[in-house]
């Protein structure tokens, strides 16, 4: 069956302008969770939606935000972008949500703030 | 202080060798779950193996076992007869916290090199 895919793969903003990345779930998946990786600080939670609701949240300002549709799939938007911001974004599906089962990830979103 | 700890930024290991990824994890909680992922250059996570707590056996995938030492809180991933293709980054993650509050932690991972 398809994997989970991330959308867009690579993309390039500058400070102050805002993105929005996308992933589709594996097939009835319900839970998708998105995580920041940068060399220094590693994998980063960022948030769970499951059933269209947020079930879990990290540590990180209110500039990034998501949602998640009737159809699983989820998008993620950072507003006012700022430099710190450039990542590897990683979205992982899920049957179960709150981590109970295995996590299936993307490639990733590689998003480069100049 | 680090929940979990790769002490191994980097390792190399002949073809066709054993290699040890060492990780050390820190928590109270007396139900807990250790993963381990490999992550290839595209970017991808890929699920390699999972130990429960509970579990007194130590968790075996093929040629992944997770060496599973409870009271030194060590969970290190031993890959047997080492592949061209293992060559990757490594994470060792933690999930810990009940409910709707279990969180998965990471480690920084370490970077394997096989040599042909």
């Amino acid at each position: 069956k398809a994997g989970v895919t991330q959308t867009p793969r690579y993309l390039i903003k500058t400070r102050g302008q805002q993105v929005t990345l996308s992933c589709s779930p594996i097939s009835g998946h319900r839970s998708v969770s998105w995580y920041q990786q940068t060399p220094g600080q590693g994998l980063q939670f960022l948030f769970e939606y499951f059933s269209e609701t947020q079930r879990n949240k990290g540590n990180f300002p209110g500039r990034f935000s998501g949602r998640q549709f009737s159809n699983s799939r989820s998008e993620m938007n950072v507003s006012t972008l700022e430099l710190g911001d450039s990542a590897l974004y990683l979205c992982a599906s899920s049957l179960f949500y709150s981590n109970t089962g295995e996590l299936f990830f993307g490639e990733g979103s590689r998003l480069t703030v100049l | 202080a680090q929940k979990i700890t790769q002490t191994q930024p980097g390792m190399f290991v002949q073809e066709k060798e054993a290699v040890t990824l060492d990780c050390t994890y820190d928590t109270s909680d007396q139900s807990y779950g250790l993963f381990w992922y490999k992550q290839p250059s595209s970017g991808e996570m890929i699920f390699l193996i999972y130990q429960g707590s509970y579990d007194e056996q130590n968790a075996t995938e093929g040629r992944y076992s997770l060496n599973f030492q409870k009271a030194r809180k060590s969970a290190n991933l031993v890959i047997s007869a080492s592949q061209l293709g293992d060559s990757a980054m490594y994470f060792c993650a933690m999930r810990e916290g009940a409910g709707n509050n279990r969180k998965l932690i990471w480690g920084l991972g370490t970077s394997l090199a096989v040599n042909p």
